[in-house]
């Protein structure tokens, strides 16, 4: 299985708390991705990262931002969060970026606002 | 229209017989092609890649139909521990070049 570690694996929160969630690989990828998994929806990508300190928007990135300062590691911040980001939120890496390869996911984190 | 459509399913099969799954996609620049297996609560893995030419991993046949912009999955032989989601998983193609992912596919093997 590809080194990707997710923390935390399950939390619960408030309203308006802000909440930070942690990706950390051990496979030098450059690509690191951050997605949400709801019911009726297949995954969506909030933002994605193509190197140290280079990220970029995905389709649902409103309420979300990530900042990646080592190749290892990929944040994600809700400021401020919202019971619509109560969700399943992946991290996945890959090599390429160019969407010609597949990607590998971490365990997921169970995110529950309150 | 969703850019990737799979029928959620979920299909009840016995132990040992083949079933196949479809997925439309609606980007006709599209490239690459993915099945991926998703357990209840887990992440998703990737199962195969879908080759232009079609292409087999023991049970699993995956088939590409470009004229038609769908892909296929068949598995011969289920096993119960072939009980899971099957997700199909499409890139976007043009300048984004991300992939977009199905709602996927329910399986349940009975005994």
């Amino acid at each position: 299985d590809a080194g990707i570690t997710q923390s935390p694996r399950h939390k619960v929160t408030e309203t308006g708390t802000p909440v930070t969630l942690r990706c950390h690989q051990t496979e030098n990828h450059r690509y690191m991705y951050w997605y949400r998994q709801d019911p009726g929806h297949g995954l969506r990508l909030i933002h994605y990262s193509y190197g140290v300190k280079d990220t970029d928007k995905g389709e649902v990135s409103d309420g979300y931002s990530v900042s990646r300062s080592k190749t290892e590691d990929f944040l994600l911040t809700l400021e401020s969060a919202t019971s619509s980001q109560t969700s399943v939120y992946f991290c996945a890496i890959s090599d390429v970026g160019t969407g010609r390869i597949a990607q590998h996911f971490g365990d997921g984190t169970r995110l529950s606002i309150l | 229209r969703k850019e990737v459509e799979q029928d959620p399913g979920p299909f009840n099969v016995p132990e040992g017989a083949t079933v196949a799954f479809n997925c439309t996609y609606s980007n006709s620049a599209s490239q690459s092609f993915f099945w991926y297996r998703q357990d209840c609560r887990k992440e998703p893995k990737l199962l195969m890649s879908v080759y232009s030419s079609g292409n087999e991993d023991g049970r699993f046949t995956a088939q590409l139909n470009r004229a038609s912009q769908y892909i296929s999955l068949l598995i011969r032989d289920s096993k119960l521990s072939d009980s899971a989601t099957y997700l199909c998983v499409v890139n976007s193609g043009g300048a984004t070049n991300k992939l977009i992912f199905g709602t996927g596919t329910l399986l349940a093997v009975q005994p």
